[in-house]
């Protein structure tokens, strides 16, 4: 039933490693994306992706890589995690990219780097 | 530039009292579009209004109620007869698609409500 969804919803990992954070919406949508939001709540774009082609990268280090394998997906791959990529990361998803469309947001996944 | 000012961080009041929490945005489009959402204790972000920059027209929700005025770049949000399940962070976010159609959510920086019992 669930919407947007993403797993994990926690992860807990040491600096240096690589993590991915996976994706999937229900609702049929051709847009989907990646937030950030800081310890201060800020939340922020990273990634807007369009029948799988990336639209926006918002200045995201080339760490950050978002993979979207078909239109239901969109996944995150974190390369060699740092201490200031401890964040809470949504993935929303929209039925186009037009202004109008609603985003729906997945539960968050809450990454804290040791 | 576009920009969303909540310049209330936090807002702490008494069940049953009604509270206003206030965004101001800039954009230099003619056509943009303005969104509020709320964030629970629980944490994910949960859609509540979506506003056109044509329609002027207030909106009401049950005990929620929107006020949007261009005059001043103002979208602000009234909860009546606050409840203590109204406890929650919330977002204004502005989409100015004149800038190309990217979906790029511009948001505040969120207004904690706190609602005591």
């Amino acid at each position: 039933d669930t919407a947007v969804s993403q797993t994990p919803k926690y992860l807990v990992t040491q600096m240096g490693n690589d993590k991915s954070i996976k994706c999937e919406q229900n609702l049929g949508h051709d847009t989907m994306y990646w937030y950030k939001q800081d310890s201060k709540k800020f939340l922020k774009i990273m990634f807007s992706y369009n029948n799988k082609e990336l639209i926006i990268n918002e200045t995201v280090p080339n760490r950050f890589s978002p993979k979207s394998p078909d239109k239901a997906h969109l996944n995150l791959h974190i390369n060699s995690l740092e201490l200031g990529d401890s964040a809470v990361y949504f993935c929303a998803s929209s039925a186009g990219l037009a202004g109008w469309e609603t985003q729906y947001f997945g539960p968050g996944t809450r990454l804290l780097v040791l | 530039a576009q920009k969303v000012t909540q310049a209330q961080t936090e807002i702490s009041v008494v069940e049953k009292e009604d509270v206003t929490l206030d965004c101001v945005y800039e954009t230099r489009d003619t056509t943009y579009y303005l969104f509020w959402y709320k964030q629970p204790p629980s944490g994910e972000l949960v859609f509540l209004i979506r506003r056109n920059s044509f329609d002027e027209q207030n909106e009401i929700s049950g005990r929620y109620s929107w006020n949007f005025q261009k005059s001043t770049s103002s979208f602000n949000f009234t909860i009546t007869a606050s409840q203590v399940v109204d406890s929650a962070v919330y977002f204004c976010a502005l989409i100015p698609p004149g800038s190309g159609n990217t979906g790029k959510l511009i948001f505040g920086q969120g207004t904690t409500l706190q609602v005591k019992p």
